[in-house]
C-alpha cells in the first residue's frame, strides 16, 4: 500500500516570490509520481510527473519538481509565482504494477497575495 | 491526446432518483479507468477501478450496489448513482489510465457535480 502526505494545508506567499510545496510518500513498491493543480469546479491538470530518469522534473507553467528517493519526497517548487498560480495542488503516487491506483494528497492550497 | 470527456458537468436531482455519469476517451483507448469522489476543500478518494469487460473493483467502504459502474467499451466508462441522497451530492471525477511507447500518465474528467435536494 502506498501513502502521500502533503505537509502544508495552506501555502499563503507573495507574487514574484518563491513557493515549495512538500510531498512525502511512502510505498512498498515502486511508484510513478505526479503533482496536479485544481481550479474551484474543475477537474485535475496535470503539472509534471516523475516516471524515471532525472530526478529533477520540469512541468507546465514554471513548477518544477524533485524526486529524492532517500528522502521519499516529491517536493514543488516554482521561482516566481503569480495570482493566477492561486489553486489546490495535489500530490499523487501511482503503483506502477498491478492496479496501478493512484491515492492522492490532502492537497495544499496556494495563495498568492498581490 | 489522451483527453476524457466528462458529463454532465454539473446535474441536481430528487433524493430517490438515479443518476448516470459518462466518462469517455477520446483519442485513445482505456482499459482502464477510475472513478474518485471529492468533497469540498478535501482530496480525491478514490471509489473504484473500473475495467474494460469485466466487474469494477471498488474500495473498501464504498456501496457497490449504490454505485454502479459500467465499463462496456474501451472508450466509456459509466458510474450510476442508484437511489440518490442528499449525502451522495459531491464533486465526481473520472480518470483514465494511457500509456504509449514514450509516455505514460493519468488523464482526468473535468468533474460532476451532484446535487441531491
Amino acid at each position: 500500500a502506498q501513502s502521500v502526505t502533503q505537509l502544508d494545508s495552506q501555502v499563503p506567499v507573495f507574487e514574484e516570490a518563491p513557493v515549495e510545496l512538500r510531498c512525502n510518500y511512502s510505498s512498498s513498491v515502486s511508484v510513478y509520481l505526479f503533482w496536479y493543480v485544481q481550479y474551484p469546479n474543475q477537474g485535475l491538470q496535470l503539472l509534471l510527473k516523475y516516471l524515471s530518469g532525472s530526478t529533477l522534473v520540469k512541468g507546465i507553467n514554471g513548477f518544477e519538481a524533485e524526486f529524492n528517493k532517500s528522502q521519499t519526497s516529491f517536493h514543488l517548487r516554482k521561482p516566481s509565482v503569480h495570482i493566477s498560480d492561486t489553486a489546490e495542488y495535489f500530490c499523487a503516487v501511482s503503483q506502477n504494477t498491478g492496479g496501478f491506483k493512484t491515492i492522492f494528497g490532502a492537497g495544499t492550497r496556494l495563495f498568492v497575495k498581490a | 491526446g489522451a483527453v476524457v470527456s466528462q458529463h454532465p458537468s454539473r446535474v441536481i436531482c430528487k433524493s430517490g432518483t438515479s443518476v448516470k455519469i459518462e466518462c469517455r476517451s477520446l483519442d485513445f483507448q482505456a482499459t482502464t479507468m477510475f472513478w474518485y469522489r471529492q468533497f469540498p476543500k478535501q482530496s480525491l478518494m478514490l471509489m473504484a477501478t473500473s475495467n474494460e469487460g469485466s466487474k469494477a473493483t471498488y474500495e473498501q467502504g464504498v456501496e457497490k450496489d449504490k454505485f454502479l459502474i459500467n465499463h462496456a467499451s474501451l472508450t466509456l466508462s459509466t458510474l450510476t448513482v442508484t437511489s440518490a441522497h442528499p449525502e451522495d451530492s459531491s464533486f465526481y471525477i473520472c480518470s483514465a489510465r494511457f500509456w504509449t511507447d514514450t509516455n505514460y500518465g493519468y488523464t482526468f474528467g473535468s468533474g460532476t457535480r451532484l446535487t441531491v435536494v
